[in-house]
């Protein structure tokens, strides 16, 4: 079965480091999604993109940025993690006129 | 600007009761319309979707939810609730045109014996 596959579940770092989290997808969709969950807050959009080598900013999309190189993966990378940042993030993927298909999430934790 | 609001944040029911969580959007055309459901510590599974036809749609594990143009709704149901069915529910919409997915901020369901 196609799945969203983040890495890693947990993440414990230090302000200031940067920091890469991993999401790959198999049902080879166009468009990819980072989300961060914070209780209050629901799912904020950080960065999306639509295709190889399109990323999009998101409304908190500061602090984080995005690559696409293929169709399966969209890392996420922290580059100076801060503890505002602590946080749940989820990736998704979708086509048009389907639903977002999620990973199971990473939390990272900033200290 | 665009928007989605769950109003309720938290909702109690007793196992067995009916329940109703509210979802109402903002948008100048109408938009897809979708129900998750998390439970704690994993992601968030489809319930159902509303793309057109007809407004009431069925979804898994026993919830439909109805659209409701004139109201700007689409409110999830389920006649009789199971404690299973104690989790996060969030609505989300799309539109039409691109593929940008806006989320309410989630309602809470606990369910007593």
């Amino acid at each position: 079965d196609a799945e969203i596959t983040q890495s890693p579940r947990h993440k414990i770092t230090e302000t200031g480091r940067q920091v890469t989290l991993a999401c790959h997808q198999t049902w080879n969709h166009n468009n990819m999604f980072w989300y961060r969950q914070d209780l209050g807050h629901g799912l904020r959009l950080i960065h999306y993109s639509y295709g190889v080598q399109d990323t999009n900013k998101g409304e908190v999309s500061d602090g984080y940025s995005v690559s696409r190189s293929n169709t399966e993966d969209l890392p996420l990378t922290l580059e100076s993690a801060a503890s505002s940042q602590t946080s749940v993030y989820f990736c998704a993927s979708s086509d048009r006129e389907s639903p977002l298909h999620f990973g199971n999430g990473t939390r990272l934790t900033v200290t | 600007a665009q928007s989605v609001t769950q109003p309720d944040i938290h909702i109690t029911v007793s196992e067995g009761a009916s329940l109703e969580l509210r979802c109402n959007y903002s948008y100048g055309a109408t938009p897809y319309l979708f129900w998750y459901v998390q439970s704690p510590g994993q992601g968030l599974q489809l319930l159902l979707k509303y793309f057109s036809g007809d407004t009431l749609v069925q979804g898994i594990k026993g919830f439909e939810a109805e659209f409701k143009r004139s109201q700007s709704s689409f409110n999830l149901r389920k006649p009789s609730v199971h404690w299973s069915d104690a989790a996060e529910y969030f609505c989300a919409v799309v539109l039409n045109t691109g593929n940008q997915f806006y989320f309410g901020t989630g309602t809470s369901l606990t369910v007593i014996p």
